[in-house]
């Protein structure tokens, strides 16, 4: 079953414009991350925060939790043509002892030259 | 650097086929996992394995099976391929057993049924 859900699924900026997506989850979570997938390619990992932290940092990426919401945004700064991707958010359970992710079903991402 | 790799970007097989995937990463990883990505449904978890020989069933394990012979290789098998089970399969892989860390994923195949 899906947790997260990002929102919106499709989005397309000029470059230099700021890109904001969301996720939203269902149930409590030890963690959540963020990943990029270029099309046809892997995933890959852009920034974990945990329960216990509000925000983060990482370059143009900015990361925010807020768990009474159970929602969380990535804000990437000044976007580039390269930021083209698709952008999911996997939650990770609050049960140790349990090693699986859930992924969103990810937003689309086009940077405008 | 992490290295993931599967063994095909593209695979075409017929119905009824048996097909095996492959995954090797290099980093000593204890957990590896494998999904099929579909659009508008995300990734999904078909099976992970947390060491060698073992496995647990993830959200869609029905018409897969896997093996994990060797800490660094996780195999995904199609008993009996079908047309549903054309997807994108991504392997991955993460530190530490009982604790979700980041995972390090392949480049994917494209697995067509026909």
């Amino acid at each position: 079953s899906q947790q997260g859900e990002e929102d919106p699924q499709a989005l397309s900026i000029q470059e230099g414009e700021n890109a904001t997506m969301n996720c939203s989850y269902k149930t409590s979570i030890n963690n959540l991350q963020w990943y990029r997938q270029n099309s046809g390619r892997g995933l890959v990992h852009l920034i974990l925060i945990r329960s216990n932290e509000r925000e983060k940092h990482s370059g143009r990426l900015r990361v925010t939790l807020d768990t009474s919401k159970k929602s969380s945004s990535l804000l990437i700064t000044a976007s580039r043509a390269a930021d083209t991707a698709s952008y999911f958010c996997a939650t990770g359970p609050v049960n140790f002892g349990n090693e699986k992710l859930t992924f969103g079903t990810g937003t689309r991402l086009t940077i405008i030259p | 650097d992490v290295k993931v790799t599967q063994s095909s970007r593209y695979l075409v097989k017929r119905t009824g086929e048996k097909v095996f995937l492959e995954c090797v990463q290099d980093m000593d990883h204890e957990n590896m996992f494998w999904y099929r990505q579909d659009p508008g449904l995300g990734l999904r978890l078909i099976y992970f394995s947390y060491d060698v020989k073992m496995k647990e069933k993830g959200d869609i394990p029905e018409g897969y099976s896997v093996s994990r012979e060797k800490k660094e290789r996780f195999s995904l098998i199609l008993e009996s391929a079908s047309t549903n089970q054309t997807s994108m399969y991504l392997c991955a892989s993460s530190f530490y057993p009982g604790q979700t860390y980041e995972q390090y994923f392949g480049p994917g195949t494209r697995l067509t049924v026909t």
